[in-house]
């Protein structure tokens, strides 16, 4: 298995501008989370999906921020316009949900995001 | 509601020494514990998890840690330190089939 796949791995745009950040799960995954993570904040979750639907959505900071997730195989983040204060590395994960058990969530390489 | 707190934003060690890295959370409900690794410019990994039965959870590279439900603490150790553990740990907590909570993270630097 490949693991949680992100791309771009790096990205580095000027503010303003519209960035996507992609993310493809585990196979077999039910649930997918996203999360940023930066020195002064630590890793904060932004939403996080469960069978394609979003569950929670209060960590999305503002509405320059969106995220989808057409089918179980592929999400994307979106910002639009991006700030300066966007830049962080931004993480995908992946996990097993169901109604007896959690399991542990599987990180991706994370995109690290800078925007001048 | 679940919230996790970890001791010590930096710990430091010398080679050789034992690691003491804690967690305490707090959660309505029976939780699963896990501890996570996170290495410079890596995503998080799965260092070792607790969900039911044996209170004392064996994970990789040595580390152990112990669920004591009376203490609210899932408090992560290794005997020996080596300069690899150097890296960032988070502890996580979630209820049953919910979100994970994470810790703000414990740097473990490991002197020679």
């Amino acid at each position: 298995d490949a693991g949680v796949i992100q791309s771009p791995r790096h990205e580095v745009t000027e503010m303003g501008q519209e960035v996507t950040l992609r993310c493809k799960p585990i196979s077999g995954h039910n649930s997918l989370f996203w999360y940023r993570q930066t020195m002064m904040r630590g890793l904060e979750l932004l939403i996080y999906f469960n069978n394609n639907v979003p569950i929670d959505d209060s960590g999305m900071p503002e509405d320059r921020f969106s995220a989808k997730m057409p089918n179980a195989s592929f999400s994307t983040l979106k910002i639009q316009p991006s700030e300066p204060r966007d830049s962080a590395v931004y993480f995908c994960a992946s996990s097993l949900l169901s109604l007896r058990e959690n399991y542990e969530q599987y990180f991706g390489p994370g995109t690290r995001l800078t925007v001048t | 509601a679940q919230s996790v707190t970890q001791l010590g934003s930096h710990v430091s060690v010398s080679e050789g020494a034992l690691v003491l890295l804690r967690c305490n959370y707090s959660s309505s409900v029976p939780p699963y514990l896990f501890w996570y690794v996170q290495y410079p410019n890596q995503g998080l990994q799965l260092l070792l998890k607790y969900t039911t039965g044996a209170t004392l959870v064996k994970g990789i590279n040595g580390f152990e840690a112990e669920f004591k439900k009376s203490e609210t603490s899932f408090h992560l150790t290794k005997p020996s330190a080596h300069m690899s553990d150097a890296a960032e740990y988070f502890c996580a907590v979630s209820p049953r089939a919910g979100k994970s909570t994470f810790g703000d993270g414990t740097t473990l630097t490991v002197k020679p």
